[in-house]
């Protein structure tokens, strides 16, 4: 339900952007976006939540921002360990159910 | 800080029933809805359902009624039965604790092959 681009990629250091592109009756509507880090073996870890809020110990390299029925994550001086899949979610009121986005895998 | 752990089998027959546990220690059951979130091989995640400590719970409705959660407060733990399982239930499953409808907290996830 929750649109993203399936793969981006930047050199070390660099910033690179993940759009989550919705619809008026998720993100439009108004309800939060939230954004999660997934890597291999592993349960996928809260970066942001409630758009632009960051739990206590991600670093301040990720950001959120969210405008109409779209969202973006923000990573800027891309590390090595940034390397993971990426998944924006939200709520849906049309079957009112939490969606998630399609993924994106960064690498670096 | 609260840990969740999936177990169950990783085998299930097409047409049976998928059950799984999930264990949560270093907190209170009474902190969050717990949910069942499950990832098909090279698909996005999917939300299953979610549980309160009271019994309370909501189901995604692609689930059509095979999808049971339950609780038990008192060993800290909480499942789901999935009936009538396919290949297409064959998927990584994930518990995980929402709280202002962000999941905070998750399982390491468990892999389920429906297969014969």
């Amino acid at each position: 339900v929750l649109t993203q681009p399936p793969s981006v990629s930047g050199a070390p250091g660099q910033r690179v952007t993940i759009s989550c592109t919705g619809t008026s009756s998720n993100i439009g509507a108004g309800y939060a976006v939230h954004w999660y880090q997934h890597l291999p073996g592993t349960g996928p870890k809260l970066l942001v939540y409630g758009n632009t809020n960051r739990p206590s110990g991600v670093p301040d390299r990720f950001s959120g921002s969210k405008s109409a029925t779209s969202a973006s994550l923000a990573i800027t001086g891309l590390q090595a360990e940034d390397e993971a899949d990426y998944y924006c979610q939200s709520f849906d009121s049309s079957v009112n159910i939490y969606v998630f986005g399609t993924g994106t895998t960064v690498t670096v | 800080q609260v840990q969740l752990q999936e177990s169950g089998p990783g085998l299930v027959k097409p047409s049976e029933t998928l059950s799984l546990t999930c264990s949560i220690s270093g907190g209170s059951i009474s902190t969050y809805y717990w949910n069942w979130v499950r990832q098909p091989p090279g698909k996005p995640l999917e939300w299953i359902g979610y549980i309160y400590d009271s019994g309370y719970t909501d189901y995604n409705p692609a689930f059509k009624s095979r999808a049971t959660l339950s609780v038990d407060a008192s060993n800290n733990q909480f499942s789901l039965k999935l009936t009538s399982v396919t290949a297409a239930d064959t998927a990584t499953y994930f518990c995980a604790g929402i709280v202002g409808g962000a999941f905070e907290t998750w399982g390491q996830g468990t892999m389920v092959t429906v297969s014969s």
